[in-house]
């Protein structure tokens, strides 16, 4: 069965910095692009952030481009982003999700999410 | 950058009822779209991609056509589970979600 949990969500503020982990589990990790998703409350679905298999593409929102670095551990079957200069924007429920290939270049959608890690910016 | 628009925002509708949802992509996406199904307090669940292929495990009343820019998902007679909001996704650039669409109980 695979799981994602995701973890290293609190409250932060403003300008300050937080590390999202996923630990991810009943799949072949390396075989698949992985990626971020946020959702802020009561809003809808945000692209963030996606990684391909062997961390040779990467691809950004623009809402995150410079602030946030995503990177993968596939020897520990682990996906993370480092968020940088948060502002109040940021502010939602971050997802962690696995690509059904394992290239960012070719299109495909996503098949499995995790339940989130919620993340506040708030002063 | 690829804009997402869905319609309506909101359905009402009873059990039994076909629904259908349409989204429209703001440049030609081909056939790279997804539609999600989202329950309160619950991760998206992955219901169609490319356009029209049904996941593995989702019932056959869900069903997505379309290509270019306009896509519908239709469910052919609505179940109590099926009250939900439900996402289109364009993955022929980068992402975009549109803006999702809550289906009520009428």
């Amino acid at each position: 069965e695979v799981q994602l949990v995701e973890s290293g969500g609190g409250l932060v503020q403003p300008g300050r910095s937080l590390r999202l982990s996923c630990a991810a589990s009943g799949f072949t990790f390396d075989d698949y692009a992985m990626h971020w998703v946020r959702q802020a409350p009561g809003k809808g679905l945000e692209w963030v952030s996606s990684i391909s298999w062997g961390s040779g593409d990467i691809g950004y929102a623009d809402s995150v481009k410079g602030r946030f670095t995503i990177s993968r551990d596939n020897a520990k079957n682990s996906l993370y982003l480092q968020m940088n200069s948060l502002r109040d924007e940021d502010t939602a429920l971050y997802y962690c999700a696995k690509g059904k290939r394992s290239s960012i270049v070719v299109p495909a959608a996503v098949d499995y999410w995790g339940q989130g890690t919620l993340v506040t910016i708030s002063s | 950058d690829i804009q997402m628009t869905q319609s309506p925002s909101t359905l009402s509708a009873s059990v039994g009822d076909r629904v259908t949802i349409t989204c429209r992509a703001s440049q030609s996406i081909s056939s790279w779209l997804a539609w999600y199904q989202q329950k309160p307090g619950k991760a998206p669940k992955l219901l169609i991609h490319k356009a029209s292929s049904l996941e593995s495990g989702v019932p056959s009343r869900f069903s997505g056509s379309g290509s270019g820019t306009e896509f519908t998902l239709t469910i052919s007679s609505l179940r109590p589970d099926d009250f939900a909001t439900y996402y289109c996704q364009q993955y022929n650039s980068y992402w975009t979600f549109g803006q999702g669409t809550k289906v009520e109980i009428k």
